[in-house]
């Protein structure tokens, strides 16, 4: 069975831009959770839908929004990008909602690097 | 505002027991505990899950005292292998409960030596 899979890898980008990255969850899993990995602040939750509804949501700006298609995949977009963005955003899928006994399986991550 | 305490790191030996405590004071009813390994430049990897009392696979053990405001991870005759950063995640159960949804400590970086 094949595991969650980010595109793209690394990015870079301006600041001011914005950005949509991509994650394919493991086939059957219907929840897909996004994070934000920096050194100084550890590993922070976005976001998490389940089918194709947003059921949590981390303290972050509105620049940042996802969304999750009927496939269960799962895009999240960044706009006005700023030097502070930069960081491995990681997506994890799992069976159902995270928090509820369901372990996650994350995906090697998107480095994302604003200039 | 954190829902759980971590030490930010630990140091032990090859083949030594080690604890690594977490502290979740505020854990809600339906909040069950979820341990996760990473290493450098991968996602976190899910080690062992629990609600109450004590949980043990084939890596570790969790260890949850009765009013659950805290637990303990416990690794068996570690490895150099087992350096890694370990997190203590605490689920809101998917309620809607706003803006802490689902929440990582900052880990603990656990360092083997031989």
């Amino acid at each position: 069975k094949a595991g969650v899979t980010q595109t793209p890898r690394y990015l870079i980008k301006t600041r001011g831009q914005q950005v949509t990255l991509s994650c394919s969850p493991i086939s059957g899993h219907r929840s897909v959770s996004w994070y934000q990995q920096t050194p100084g602040q550890g590993l922070q939750f976005l976001f998490e839908y389940f089918s194709e509804t947003q059921r949590n949501k981390g303290n972050f700006p509105g620049r940042f929004s996802g969304r999750q298609f009927s496939n269960s995949r799962s895009e999240m977009n960044v706009s006005t990008l700023e030097l502070g963005d930069s960081a491995l955003y990681l997506c994890a899928s799992s069976l159902g909602l995270a928090g509820v006994s369901y372990e996650q399986y994350f995906g090697p991550g998107t480095r994302l690097t604003v200039t | 505002l954190a829902k759980t305490t971590q030490p930010i790191s630990m140091d032990s030996y090859e083949g030594q027991e080690v604890n690594i405590t977490c502290s979740h004071n505020n854990i809600a009813t339906n909040d069950y505990i979820t341990w996760y390994q990473q290493f450098p430049s991968q996602g976190p990897r899910f080690i062992i899950q629990g609600y109450k009392t004590k949980v043990t696979n084939e890596v570790a053990s969790l260890f949850i005292p009765a009013d659950r405001k805290s637990s303990t991870l416990s690794l068996p005759r570690v490895s150099l292998s087992d350096t890694a950063v370990y997190y203590c995640l605490v689920g809101d159960g998917g309620s809607g409960g706003g803006a802490d949804g689902l929440t990582f400590g900052k880990g603990t970086h656990l360092i083997i030596q031989p």
